[in-house]
């Protein structure tokens, strides 16, 4: 079975500018989550979807949103980009269990310049 | 107070010894514990899940619950230098609406 695939793997973009990412699930999970990671920061939880609706959000600006198509691929967007946008942002999918987790994506690396 | 607590390390341990990696978590709802390895650079990868209290054995590795005190550990037994990383705890609530909150990870270190 094919893993969580994200594209692109690396952007890089200047500041003020949009970006898109996409996510692919593993076959079967309809649960994505995405996590922005940075060094000083950890792993930070974005949002979650589950049948194309938002089920859980972090604590983001408005800026970043997300979506999810019926396919269970999800995008997320970050509008206006800053330079402390600049990180690794993860995706994650998981079957709608408690007790199953999530596997990850490669992640895609964005730089804000 | 963070939801999911980790003392970040760095936690040198020399190869062959047992490195013990400790998470307390809030929630006393929380169902579900898992522990993640992060190489630098790399995505998180599960290396194992536990639900009830006691221990659960998965090769070198040892995870170990203790729900009343809101702890869970991970045992590395026979540590190598390939298990250098960061280790993320991860848990999740009560329902398969829960998200899972993952703590800041502990970094691991094995010297030759």
């Amino acid at each position: 079975k094919a893993g969580v695939t994200q594209t692109p793997r690396y952007l890089i973009k200047t500041r003020g500018q949009q970006v898109t990412l996409s996510c692919s699930p593993i076959s079967g999970h309809r649960s994505v989550s995405w996590y922005q990671q940075t060094p000083g920061q950890g792993l930070q939880f974005l949002f979650e979807y589950f049948s194309e609706t938002q089920r859980n959000k972090g604590n983001f600006p408005g800026r970043f949103s997300g979506r999810q198509f019926s396919n269970s691929r999800s995008e997320m967007n970050v509008s206006t980009l800053e330079l402390g946008d600049s990180a690794l942002y993860l995706c994650a999918s998981s079957l709608d269990t408690v007790q199953e987790t999530q596997y990850f994506g490669p992640g895609t690396r964005l730089l804000v310049l | 107070q963070k939801e999911v607590e980790q003392n970040s390390g760095p936690l040198s341990v020399p190869e062959g010894a047992i490195a013990s990696l400790n998470c307390t978590y809030s929630d006393r709802g929380s169902q579900s514990f898992f522990w993640y390895r992060q190489y630098s650079g790399k995505s998180p990868e599960l290396i194992m899940f536990i639900y009830s209290n006691g221990d659960k054995e998965d090769g070198r590795f040892t995870a170990q619950l203790n729900k009343a005190s809101q702890y869970v550990s991970l045992l590395i037994r026979d540590s190598q230098p390939s298990d250098s990383a960061t280790y993320l705890c991860a848990v999740k609530g009560y329902s398969s609406a829960s998200k899972i909150i993952f703590g800041s990870g502990t970094r691991l270190s094995i010297r030759p």
